[in-house]
Parts: structure tokens; sequence; C-alpha cells
């Protein structure tokens, strides 16, 4: 099965709007890290944003924020204010106790910012 | 800058030659990686070293051979690659075990194969 869904394979946005990013995962772990990844055409995989699973706030870095429905297991992405060099790939990632060290891989968004 | 360095950042080679590819971290992580990546196509994990040993091979073929000489390095030996292999190729690391940490990525090596 399926860790990660991100059923949204490719999205636009106008630059100074809002983007959610969709992202759901699957896990029988009460302890779990939910991660976004941003790769720009230049390859660089960028951390952008975590999410534990016991965390009651939702997650906020800068522009970014998580929008986290534990119930619904879902751990969406939004940006605020879109620029154009947020243009990229998205990756959704999940890190589960059961998995140890190994990170699980939504097949990702690709965003486009439009002037 | 990134904190996970790898070289060479591009890297052209023919069938029949061996290079290796080099990834370098001074983040104290114990947890190593290897994950090749196609375009528009999420990373496909090859390999996992945790303390320097390897704990997760993803049935990655022979002619890719890894190598966790210490905390720090970690290498992986190519050897008779063919022209599917041409990739990005990713290296990270992480605290092992710690579940709530993220990977940290290396800029990749883009490989191509004559």
């Amino acid at each position: 099965a399926q860790k990660i869904t991100q059923t949204q394979p490719g999205m636009f946005v106008q630059e100074k709007e809002a983007v959610t990013l969709d992202c759901t995962y699957d896990t029988s772990d009460q302890s779990y890290g939910l991660f976004w990844y941003k790769q720009p055409s230049s390859g660089e995989m960028i951390f952008l944003i975590y999410q534990g699973s016991y965390d009651e706030q939702n997650a906020t870095e800068g522009r970014y924020s998580l929008n986290f429905q534990k119930a619904r297991k879902s751990a969406n992405l939004v940006i605020s204010a879109s620029q154009l060099g947020d243009s990229a790939m998205y990756f959704c990632a999940m890190r589960d106790l059961l998995g140890g060290n190994q990170f699980y891989f939504g097949t990702g968004t690709s965003l486009t910012v439009i002037p | 800058d990134t904190e996970v360095t790898q070289t060479p950042k591009h890297l052209v080679m023919g069938m029949t030659n061996k290079k290796s590819l080099k990834c370098e971290q001074h983040m104290g992580h114990r947890a190593m990686y290897w994950y090749k990546q196609k375009a528009k196509k999420p990373p496909e994990l090859m390999f996992v070293y945790s303390y320097e040993k390897l704990s997760i091979n993803e049935s990655v073929p022979s002619r890719f051979s890894p190598e966790c000489p210490n905390s720090s390095l970690l290498n992986l030996h190519l050897h008779a690659l063919q022209p599917e292999d041409s990739a990005l190729y990713l290296c990270a690391s992480s605290p092992a075990a710690l579940f709530a940490q993220p990977q940290h990525f290396g800029d990749g090596t883009r490989l191509s194969i004559l």
C-alpha cells in the first residue's frame, strides 16, 4: 500500500496568491514525522517544513504552513504569497517508527507560478 | 549551501568504465542514504547505512556497490552500468532512528551513461 499519496501531478498558481498542495499518508504507528521538500529544476532537494504526529499546532515556516488533520491522515502544504521562485516539484514524505531510518516519498506535485 | 556534499556534480561514463560517487556530511548523522531519481519522479531508495553498517538494500543490481568507510563518508562504486542507469543520484543523511528529524540532501550527481 502507498504510504504517501499526492493526487495533484501538476498545479498552477498566480503570483502572490496562496496555493495548497495535498498529501495523505498511511501508517499504523502513533509516532511519525511528516516532511515537505522542494526540488527546483536544478535538482537539489530542499527541506521545507516538518510536522510531528504529536504536535497539536500546525507547523509554520515563513510562507510555508502545514495543514495537519490527523484524523483524516492528511498533511497539506500551504504556500502563501506565491513567488516565481516557488516553481518546482514538491514532495511529501513520512518517517515512522516501524520504518526506522526509511523515508517514504509521494509521487510529487509540479507547481508552476504564473506571473 | 548544503551540508551534505556530493562529488562530482556531473559524470559521463561509458558502459565499461568504473567510477565512484562520493558523499560527505559533518552533521554527526549516523544514517546515510543513496537514492536514484529520474526526472519528475520521486527519489527511489537504493541503500541505507546505519552506524556504518548496510541496513537496507532495495534489491539494487550488483553493478552498484555502496561503501561507508566512516561515519562522515559514503561512496557509490559504479561498474558496467547500463543506459537506463542515467539519472540524478542523491545522497542524504539523517540522525539515526529519530523519526522527528528530516533527511538532508546533497545537490546530487547527474550521471549519463553512453
